[in-house]
């Protein structure tokens, strides 16, 4: 079956600097691949998508996600952290087990220091 | 604009009651996703709706789940004889596609669920 692992349950990072939140996935095909962003009181956003073409996605917010499948990832970047980016961060893959649904990981929840 | 709603934000149920939440999609949108979030976890699929036909119901954990979308707006799903290990967040998602899992999923605020 299809899953997502998010290796990091939380991560610290110092306002301005660079982040790089951990995705890899199970998956034999071409997979569909999303992160989604969920903020306290706040429904989960869509910052990115990908499905084929360009492994270097960019999304909103000035994120950006490589698909490398090689090694079976779909890390979310961004170069520089605002504090207003402190939140749980989910990536997802589509399954086609048993009819299509999305198949979220546990999160990586993000910390931003002053 | 609206985005997708939910009613109660919060429900606190004693073990043995039903208890019945509400989702309201974004006008028109085709497809509708519930899921459930435990603590400390990923949403967890639960059942889908292409407008008013329920297309998919594996992630029900049991026949206590049920949902509806008669109309193919307004869905409800409702929770039988609730148990302790009932109490999450359960979310609500509407796309304006069809498939809608390949489209971005418009998600609601939630409702969380605590069974005493």
């Amino acid at each position: 079956a299809q899953s997502v692992t998010q290796p990091d349950i939380h991560i610290t990072v110092s306002e301005g600097a660079s982040l790089e939140l951990r995705c890899n996935y199970s998956y034999g095909a071409t997979p569909y691949l999303f992160w989604y962003v969920q903020s306290p009181g706040q429904g989960l956003q869509l910052l990115l998508k990908y499905f084929s073409g360009d492994t270097l996605v960019q999304g909103i917010k000035g994120f950006e996600a490589e698909f490398k499948r090689s090694q079976s990832s779909f890390n979310l970047r961004k170069p520089s952290v605002h504090w207003s980016d402190a939140a749980e961060y989910f990536c997802a893959v589509v399954s086609n087990t048993g009819g299509f649904k999305t198949i979220f990981g546990a999160g990586t929840r993000l910390f931003v220091k002053a | 604009g609206a985005g997708v709603s939910q009613s109660p934000r919060y429900k606190v149920a004693k073990r043995g009651q039903d208890v019945a939440l509400r989702c309201d999609p974004i006008s028109g949108h085709v497809s509708l996703f519930w899921y459930q979030q435990a603590l400390g976890q990923g949403p967890e699929f639960l059942t889908y709706f292409q407008n008013e036909a329920q297309l998919d119901k594996s992630g029900l954990p049991s026949d206590r789940f049920f949902a509806e979308r008669p109309e193919g707006s307004v869905s409800t799903l409702k929770i039988q004889r609730t148990q302790q290990e009932d109490s999450a967040v359960y979310l609500c998602a509407s796309s304006s596609l069809g498939q809608g899992v390949f489209d971005e999923q418009y998600f609601g605020p939630g409702t969380r669920l605590t069974v005493t």
